[in-house]
């Protein structure tokens, strides 16, 4: 089983929706949980960290539950901007895990 | 602000050359690491640094070596390159364990 599962898409959205992404981890003792983005070529950049308590920021939101060991990401009101790969990260104590990234493409 | 720097940004290999990747990052930061990329399988860790002067293996280090010259520095060499290795390399560093990482801009490397 992976560290860190995400569906790697692609998610091919209209413009104006509401999209949301799931990522699940293994290891019950990881420390911190991260969103980045990545644009084609480029390098990943953060995007949000996740908290116990879910945290937003505009019009993203993110959740953490511990419990069952999932992450999610909710992009509202969806931009052409957005669309890029984002990518779940964890920490686990002293490397980042990253899962294989979950592809967005919002459509005009 | 540099932040993570890397050289090359692009290499081409012939198989069984050697080469060095370098990376250095100016925010004073413990952790530095080294991932790669390939479609489709993310990335993957090929070695990390806790601090200066340790490394530890990650999800795929065979066919490399890295060494952590001082705390800005974390170098990683390919000795006998092979055309599994054609990828893109990824130098990152983070400061506390709660904190993100910040990347290079990446080595585009082909082995041919």
């Amino acid at each position: 089983r992976k560290e860190v599962e995400q569906d790697p898409g692609p998610f091919n959205v209209p413009e104006g929706a509401t999209v949301a992404f799931n990522c699940t981890y293994s290891n019950s003792a990881s420390q911190s949980f991260f969103w980045y983005r990545q644009d084609c070529r480029k390098e990943p950049k953060l995007l949000m960290s996740v908290y116990s308590s879910g945290n937003e920021d505009g019009r993203f939101t993110a959740q953490l539950n511990r419990a069952s060991q999932y992450i999610s990401l909710l992009i509202r009101d969806s931009k052409l901007s957005d669309s890029a790969t984002y990518l779940c990260v964890v920490n686990e104590g002293e490397k980042l895990t990253f899962g294989t990234g979950t592809r967005l493409t919002i459509i005009p | 602000n540099a932040g993570v720097t890397q050289t090359p940004k692009f290499q081409v290999l012939k198989t069984g050359q050697s080469m060095t990747l370098q990376c250095a990052q100016d925010m004073n930061h413990n952790s530095m690491y080294w991932y790669r990329q390939d479609p489709g399988m993310g990335l993957r860790l090929i070695y990390y640094s806790a601090s200066e002067g340790t490394t530890d293996k990650g999800e795929v280090p065979n066919g490399y070596n890295v060494s952590r010259l001082n705390k800005r520095e974390f170098s990683l060499r390919l000795e006998s390159a092979a055309p599994s290795q054609t990828s893109v390399y990824f130098c990152a560093s983070g400061g506390r364990k709660d904190t993100e990482a910040f990347f290079g801009q990446g080595t585009r490397l082909t082995v041919v």
